[in-house]
């Protein structure tokens, strides 16, 4: 079963960085794409970015809110996704969730697993 | 920046049938995704490809496509049912990833 848990969520000063850690399993993590949604209390869900395999390249797509300030990063011998998040601003306070993307052929963008997410709170 | 638009809400009564639509102008080109949000929950794939429905979800659910316009649609609602439902796609050169703004179904 494919399983994803999230950490490294908590409290932060605006200015402030966090690390996010995304671990994955019941899945051969290195050849998947994976991303980070977004969802601040009582809104909808917003993309924060998608990395790709080394295979396919390793490249990230972020969102404009975070580009410039958020990292996507992988360790595949760890089984396990990063979001390094910087310059953190009151508005990027939401739960941070990670996802598999395209598992399904042609879903470049289809976040097929989740996991049960990590909030993030910035506030001084 | 590309959006997808959803109404914000809908009501039905247990047993009604619920249609909950998403529009955009790349819709014709990029598949779409559906996800079920129960409260304090992460979301859950109900509907991927446009009309693929998982293992697991049942049968009431089912997707369908026209133009630019995709829906999801619910048979036979049941109280369980009752979430937020958000279609999620891609812009029309597949760039990025965008989420409709959300649906709350209420089964009243």
């Amino acid at each position: 079963e494919e399983k994803l848990l999230e950490s490294g969520g908590g409290l932060v000063k605006p200015g402030g960085s966090l690390r996010l850690s995304c671990v994955a399993s019941g899945f051969t993590f290195r050849s998947t794409w994976m991303g980070w949604v977004r969802q601040a209390p009582g809104k909808g869900l917003e993309w924060v970015g998608r990395l790709k395999s080394e295979h396919d390249g390793g490249t990230v797509d972020y969102a404009a809110p975070v580009k410039g300030r958020f990292i996507m990063s992988r360790d595949d011998s760890k089984n396990t996704l990063y979001l390094q998040m910087d310059s953190l601003k009151t508005e990027d306070t939401a739960t941070y969730y990670c996802a598999t993307v395209g598992l399904v052929e042609g879903t470049e963008w289809g976040l097929d697993v989740w996991g049960q997410g990590t909030t993030v709170t910035v506030s001084s | 920046s590309y959006e997808l638009t959803q109404p914000p809400s809908l009501s039905v009564s247990p047993g009604q049938t619920a249609r909950i639509t998403c529009s955009g102008e790349a819709l014709p080109k990029q598949y779409v995704y559906w996800y079920q949000q129960k409260a304090g929950q992460a979301p859950l794939v109900v509907i991927y490809k446009d009309t693929e429905r998982p293992s697991g979800i049942p049968e009431r659910f089912s997707g369908s496509s026209s133009g630019t316009m995709v829906t999801l649609t619910i048979s036979g609602v049941q109280a369980e049912d009752e979430a937020d439902y958000y279609c999620q796609s891609a812009d029309i050169d597949g760039t990025m990833g965008v989420f409709g703004g959300g649906t709350k179904l209420a089964v009243l």
